[in-house]
């Protein structure tokens, strides 16, 4: 199973809002990923997640503020969002550490479509 | 800068004949070449993957060419079929010796296969 899930599927929210959104792996991985894509362009490193330590921030804006709860979940804590900030979020994982096997292969999340009014 | 150059951005290939994605790198110390499929609303999908030690891969009717003299990659999609319509992205990654390994996306290409 390859599976990675994310809640929710689509998010309308204001520029004064708090929202979250949440990414979840069953397959032991041990690298979580957090990127963003606009229309017709590759998918745009934000954070990444190494052992539940935040391993990579691609100096993202702090009103992104990624949360590792436990090796099985990833969350995106969004707060004063800006209407360009509108795009799908898509969570991935990999097996992540020196000590795996095979390639470290990264599977993606369906995304959560935003909207930010 | 960026690390991974793809070609063309748009494609439209009649069903039953062979589409092809180049890609391009400069950086030597990449060791992973995985090639995503991302249909309208849905997140990227694991198609086929390479690493430098070998030409060439196949599964089913995609295949993967690999040069690494000229460090350039090449998706070849055999028979292709309205279903395979979708954007494809190629990517590098520094992988062996790595905890992590972090991907470097081609801008992505626009497949439309013709009935």
């Amino acid at each position: 199973d390859t599976e990675v899930t994310q809640t929710p599927k689509h998010l309308v929210m204001g520029m004064t809002n708090k929202k979250s959104l949440k990414c979840e792996q069953h397959m032991g991985h041990r690298a979580m990923y957090w990127y963003k894509q606009k229309a017709k362009k590759p998918p745009e490193l934000m954070f990444v997640y190494s052992y539940e330590k935040l391993s990579i921030n691609e100096s993202v804006p702090s009103r992104f503020s990624p949360e590792c709860p436990n090796s099985s979940l990833l969350n995106l804590h969004l707060h004063a969002l800006q209407p360009e900030d509108s795009a799908l979020y898509l969570c991935a994982s990999s097996q992540g550490g020196l000590r795996r096997e095979g390639p470290d292969t990264q599977y993606f999340g369906p995304g959560t479509r935003l909207t930010v009014l | 800068q960026q690390q991974v150059k793809q070609s063309p951005q748009s494609l439209i290939v009649q069903k039953g004949g062979i589409s092809i994605i180049n890609c391009a790198y400069e950086n030597t110390a990449f060791d992973y070449f995985p090639w995503y499929q991302q249909f309208p609303g849905k997140g990227p999908a694991l198609l086929i993957a390479i690493r430098p030690d070998v030409s060439e891969k196949k599964e089913g009717r995609f295949t993967i060419s690999f040069n690494k003299s000229a460090k350039q990659f090449s998706l070849h999609i055999m028979d292709s079929q309205p279903g395979d319509s979708a954007t494809y992205f190629c990517a590098a990654s520094r992988d062996r010796g790595s905890t992590l390994g972090r991907l470097y996306f081609g801008r992505g290409t626009q497949l439309t296969v013709w009935p």
